[in-house]
């Protein structure tokens, strides 16, 4: 299995400007997950999907940010319009079964600049 | 919540055991302890959990007090490839719905020196 699959690895952008984040997650996994990680604040969990619902997007910082699921083999994060503060590294990761505290594997992440 | 304390950062010699413990006083009952590695440009990877008394596995070892209040990550003999950044997470496996539990914070960065 080629694992969790994240595109693209580099984002620059300018502020205004809409960014999509994408994610494969690993085939047969029914969780997926969306992390963003600085400097400051660490790793957080913005929303995770179940069997490609939404379960809790109470991580998510605005209502600028927005995730999908459309099938259980892609996820987008979306944010439009896009600011400096969100400059980040995005991880995508999924996980088999046994909720959310089930071993989860990460892809390599985004690393989203915005200018 | 069960919130967890961990250093900021730890140093240690190649060839060395190499002992990270992470505080959880207000563990709950159901509670499980995870741990996970991040090694640079990369996305974190699962080491090891566990609930109670000792867990091993071929990378690390877990060892947990009966009071649960704490519990302590053991790398054996660590290498140059060690250096990581190492996440405690405490929450209960039964709950799917518990994401607010999912917190990993900013770790303890271990580096490994020759």
């Amino acid at each position: 299995d080629a694992g969790v699959i994240q595109s693209p690895r580099h984002e620059v952008t300018e502020m205004g400007q809409e960014v999509t984040l994408r994610c494969k997650p690993i085939s047969g996994h029914d969780y997926l997950f969306w992390y963003r990680q600085t400097m400051m604040r660490g790793l957080e969990l913005l929303i995770y999907f179940n069997n490609n619902v939404p379960i809790d997007d109470s991580g998510m910082p605005e209502d600028r940010f927005s995730a999908k699921m459309p099938n259980a083999s892609f996820s987008t994060l979306k944010i439009q319009p896009s600011e400096p503060r969100d400059s980040a590294v995005y991880f995508c990761a999924s996980s088999l079964g046994g909720g959310v505290w089930n071993e989860q594997f990460f892809g390599p992440g985004t690393r989203l600049t915005v200018l | 919540l069960a919130k967890t304390t961990q250093p900021i950062s730890m140093d240690s010699y190649e060839g060395q055991e190499v002992n990270i413990t992470c505080s959880h006083n207000n563990i709950a009952t159901n509670d499980y302890i995870t741990w996970y590695q991040q090694f640079p440009s990369q996305g974190p990877r699962f080491i090891i959990q566990g609930y109670k008394t000792k867990v091993t596995n071929e990378v690390a070892s877990l060892f947990i007090p009966a009071d649960r209040k704490s519990s302590t990550l053991s790398l054996p003999r660590v290498s140059l490839s060690d250096t990581a950044v190492y996440y405690c997470l405490v929450g209960d496996i039964e709950i799917e719905t518990g994401a607010n539990n999912l917190f990993f914070g900013t770790g303890t960065r271990l580096t490994v020196i020759p």
